[in-house]
C-alpha cells in the first residue's frame, strides 16, 4: 500500500530552468510534509517542509506547494543548477513529535548543463 | 553545523551474527529514529525512541531488533541474528521535538550480510 507516491522515477531539466517534482499521498491523516535530497552513499538531506495549515512555503530557490484537497504537493526548484542533481524524496507524517515519516519512492533529478 | 554521525560506514557480517550499528544524534535533539533502505527500494521506518523508550515501531522491527541509548550521546540499533534480507543501508535520524518535526539524517551504515 503506497501511502506516498512519486510517479515520476526520473526527471531531466536544463540548467537555469525550473524543476517541478510531484508527490501524491493517500492518507488523510498526514498533515506535515518534508522534502529530502539524497546523493549516492549519503543520508537524506532535509530541504524544506510544509504543514497542512499552509499551501506554500519558500526557502531560497526551493518552494513547496501543498494542495490538501487533492492530496498533492510539489517541489519547485528555480533556477535549477547541476548540483541539484540527486534523488528527491517526499515524506509525510501525521505531524506529531516522534511520529515516523512515510517516504515516497523518490524521483531522480538530472540537471543538464 | 551540528550533524548526525553514524559508525561504521560499512559493516559486513555473516548470517546469524549479531551486529550493533551506532549513531550519535544531534546533541540537543530529543527524538531518535532508525530507518533502512534496501537497495533499489524506499526508505522505510523502523523505530522511534524518546525519553529512553520506544515510542513507535514498524512491522519490520521484530524481536531480532533492539535499540538503546547507553549513554547521553549514543543511540544504537542491534540486530540479534542477522539474515540475508537485513542487508541494507541503515539511517539514523534525530529531531528536536521543540517546535519542529524535521528529522535530520546521518550518512548511513551499509550492512552486508553474507
Amino acid at each position: 500500500d503506497q501511502q506516498v507516491k512519486q510517479n515520476s522515477p526520473s526527471l531531466s531539466v536544463q540548467e537555469g530552468r525550473i524543476s517541478i517534482l510531484n508527490c501524491d499521498y493517500t492518507n488523510s491523516m498526514f498533515d506535515y510534509f518534508l522534502w529530502y535530497k539524497k546523493y549516492p552513499a549519503e543520508g537524506p538531506t532535509f530541504l524544506i517542509s510544509i504543514s497542512s495549515i499552509k499551501d506554500k512555503n519558500e526557502d531560497g530557490r526551493f518552494t513547496v506547494f501543498l494542495n490538501k484537497s487533492a492530496k498533492h504537493l510539489s517541489l519547485h526548484i528555480v533556477p535549477s543548477q547541476p548540483g541539484d542533481s540527486a534523488v528527491y524524496f517526499c515524506a509525510a507524517s501525521a505531524g506529531n513529535y516522534g511520529q515516523n515519516f512515510v517516504f515516497g519512492p523518490g524521483t531522480r533529478l538530472s540537471v543538464l548543463p | 553545523e551540528p550533524e548526525v554521525t553514524q559508525t561504521p560506514s560499512h559493516q559486513v557480517t555473516q548470517m546469524g551474527q549479531e551486529v550493533i550499528l551506532r549513531c550519535v544524534p544531534i546533541s540537543n535533539h530529543l527524538y531518535f529514529y532508525w530507518y533502512r533502505q534496501i537497495l533499489g527500494q524506499k526508505v522505510e521506518f523502523l523505530v522511534s525512541f524518546y525519553n529512553n523508550e520506544i515510542s513507535e515501531k514498524s512491522e519490520i522491527f521484530d524481536d531480532q531488533f533492539s535499540v538503546e541509548r547507553p549513554d547521553g550521546s549514543n543511540f544504537t540499533l542491534k540486530i540479534r541474528s542477522t539474515k540475508l534480507e537485513d542487508s541494507a543501508m541503515y539511517f539514523c535520524a534525530s529531531s528536536s521535538g521543540q517546535g519542529s518535526y524535521e528529522q535530520y539524517f546521518g550518512p548511513g551504515t551499509r550492512l552486508t550480510v553474507t
